[in-house]
């Protein structure tokens, strides 16, 4: 069984300042990780993905993430936050070998003042 | 190249009634998966089919079934609509052709709302 916990249900960030968004995850085997983003009546997005490889990941709109085995931990970041950015952040792993059954978080709602 | 696109985007129904959500998945995919996405349980997996057959399912009730056509897009069936299947229900398709998790691309969205 898989799960994931990302903690924070809402953070708030100035413009300018680091984005980090936590996320943990629960797996029996090695998994695949995802970030996706959700705007207002939208679908997700694909932010990045981790499957095998470098550990660092980097994704569309300055997006990265780590993944940290010992840590169980797949955090995402950005450097300098816009105001652009404010939506919903999800977490999501997989089983590889199970096909295309993600587990979600909860969600992040990332909040931008001015 | 055309995204995956729903039918219809918003939809009302009353318990007891059936109803039918559409998905047709980008040019080429031969997997779809749905998700369901609710404020209190937020997105849960019910199911995903590829090459017509359902590869894996989620824990859902019965009620909840799908089918997927020759051309990959599919459909989804809830029926005796219960006020709780009030959702946005998701719909994403991928290449899938390992078998292994691939990329999905996430559809925008069916909105049930269960009177």
């Amino acid at each position: 069984a898989q799960s994931v916990t990302q903690l924070g249900s809402h953070v708030s960030v100035s413009e300018g300042a680091l984005v980090l968004l936590r996320c943990n995850y629960s797996s029996s085997v090695p998994p695949y990780l995802f970030w996706y983003v959700q705007y207002p009546n939208q679908g997700l997005q694909l932010l990045l993905k981790y499957t095998t490889g470098a550990t660092l990941v980097k994704g569309i709109n300055g997006f990265e993430a780590e993944f940290k085995k010992s840590e169980t931990s797949f955090h995402l970041t950005k450097p300098s936050a816009h105001m652009s950015d404010a939506a919903e952040y999800f977490c999501a792993v997989s089983d590889p070998d199970a096909g295309n059954m993600l587990t979600f978080g909860g969600g992040t709602r990332l909040m931008v003042k001015p | 190249k055309a995204g995956v696109t729903q039918t219809p985007r918003y939809l009302i129904k009353t318990r007891g009634q059936q109803v039918t959500l559409s998905c047709s998945p980008i040019s080429g995919h031969r997997s779809v998966s749905w998700y369901q996405q609710t404020p209190g349980q937020g997105l849960q997996f019910l199911f995903e089919y590829f090459s017509e057959t359902q590869r894996n399912k989620g824990n859902f009730p019965g009620r909840f079934s799908g089918r997927q056509f020759s051309n990959s897009r599919s459909e989804m069936n809830v029926s005796t609509l219960e006020l709780g299947d009030s959702a946005l229900y998701l719909c994403a398709s991928s290449l899938a052709a390992s078998g292994r998790t691939d990329t999905q691309y996430f559809g925008p969205g069916t909105r049930l709302t269960v009177l």
